[in-house]
Order: C-alpha cells, then structure tokens, then sequence
C-alpha cells in the first residue's frame, strides 16, 4: 500500500526566508505524487505534481519539489516565504484509484 | 467560471436530523467524490463516483449516503448525523479517477463545508 508521512504538522518561518516542507512516501513502485495548498476558508489548490518525469518538479507560486527515489522524499521548497503562504499543505500520493493524504503541514510566515 | 460548488458552507445541527451537502461542477467532469477532513488525519475519503448512476465507498463510508443522478451532482446524504461526523467536508471532480502515472487528471476541490453536529 502507498502511503504518505508529512514529518512536521508546524512551520513556521520569516517572510524573506527559505520554506521547506517535508513529505516521505511509501510505495513499491513509481509513484504518483502532488501537494495540496489549502487557504484558510478555502479549498485545496494543487501546487505541483510528480509523475514519473522531471524528478525536480515546478509548481505555482515559485514552489517546487524534489523527488527523490534514493530517499523516498517530496519535499517542497521556496526559495523565500510570503505572507500569502501561509496556509495547510498537503502531501498526496494515489493508490488504487484514489487520492491519499498526509496529514498536512501548517505553514505560519512571520513579518 | 470552472468551479465545484458545495452548499452550505456552514452548518450546525443536531443528532438524528437528516441533512444534505450538495455538490455541483460544471466541467462536464466524469468523476466525483467526497472526502472529510479531521485535524492530524488529513483528508479521508468518503465515497466515489465513476461516473452517473455508478458510486462506491472510500476509506470512511459508515454514516454517509451518495447519489448521482446527474453528471454535475454529488450530494452528500447524512440519514442520521452524530457528533462524530463533526468535520469539514470536502467535493472534488475531475475528468476521470485518479491514476498513477503522466495522464493522471487534476483533482478540482469545492470550498468546504463545515458540519458541527451537537
């Protein structure tokens, strides 16, 4: 079975500073992985997503992600947070036809 | 606009009352389903719909009710709502079921609702 580990449920960091989020997958065969931004009040975004192509995966909003095979990682970077980043992120992978979720990580930008 | 649209956004109620979430797109999108969130859990799925007329449960089917009768409705039914179906509920549509792969179709999330239920 496929599964996903978000390994921090809070991060917070200054505006100007470097993001990073982190997602583990489990899986025993070449995934299928997203993350999810989730603004308060509304609904889930998709950033980017990873499908067997480019292991360095461009989203919106000057994220991307690394996956990484040899580490089982996805994790997602910015090069320097926003205000309007903070927000719930999500790490997602499929697994038999369907979307399965980590547990999400907050995200708090400090001024 | 392409959108899901879910209605209501909020909603209190009481144990046993019956109640409907409704869900709509307009993107002629084949698949549709429902997911809760609960705060450490992530998102869960509730039920699915492959197309009209054809659901079938997720992970978290117990207490719940689908239909889809129309290719752009997928209300959520709750014959008898508990406190522990207190939850934001989440619809999403997309062209097809999600498949691992280069052709996976993207997932359109409605704006949530909340259900508190005393």
């Amino acid at each position: 079975a496929q599964s996903v580990t978000q390994l921090d449920s809070h991060v917070s960091v200054s505006e100007g500073t470097p993001v990073l989020l982190r997602c583990n997958y489990s899986s025993s065969y070449s995934p299928s992985l997203f993350w999810y931004v989730q603004h308060p009040n509304k609904g889930l975004q998709l950033l980017l997503k990873y499908t067997s192509a480019a292991t360095l995966v461009k989203g919106i909003n000057g994220f991307e992600a690394e996956f990484k095979k040899s580490e089982t990682s996805f994790h997602l970077t910015k090069p320097s947070a926003h205000m309007s980043d903070a927000a719930e992120y999500f790490c997602v992978v499929i697994q038999g036809g369907k979307l399965i979720f980590g547990q999400g990580t907050e995200l708090s930008v400090k001024p | 606009e392409a959108q899901v649209t879910q209605n209501p956004r909020y909603l209190i109620t009481v144990t046993g009352k019956k109640l409907t979430v409704t869900c709509s797109q307009n993107m002629n999108h084949e698949y549709m389903s429902w997911y809760r969130q609960d705060p450490g859990l992530g998102l869960r799925q509730i039920y699915y719909s492959m197309n009209v007329e054809v659901t079938d449960k997720g992970d978290v089917p117990e207490g719940y009710k689908v239909s889809r009768k129309e290719k752009r409705n997928f209300p959520l039914i709750l014959e008898s709502p508990s406190p522990n179906q207190t939850s934001l509920y989440f619809c999403a549509s997309s062209l097809g079921p999600p498949i691992a792969g280069r052709g996976t179709y993207e997932q359109y999330f409605g704006p949530g609702t909340r259900l508190t239920v005393t």
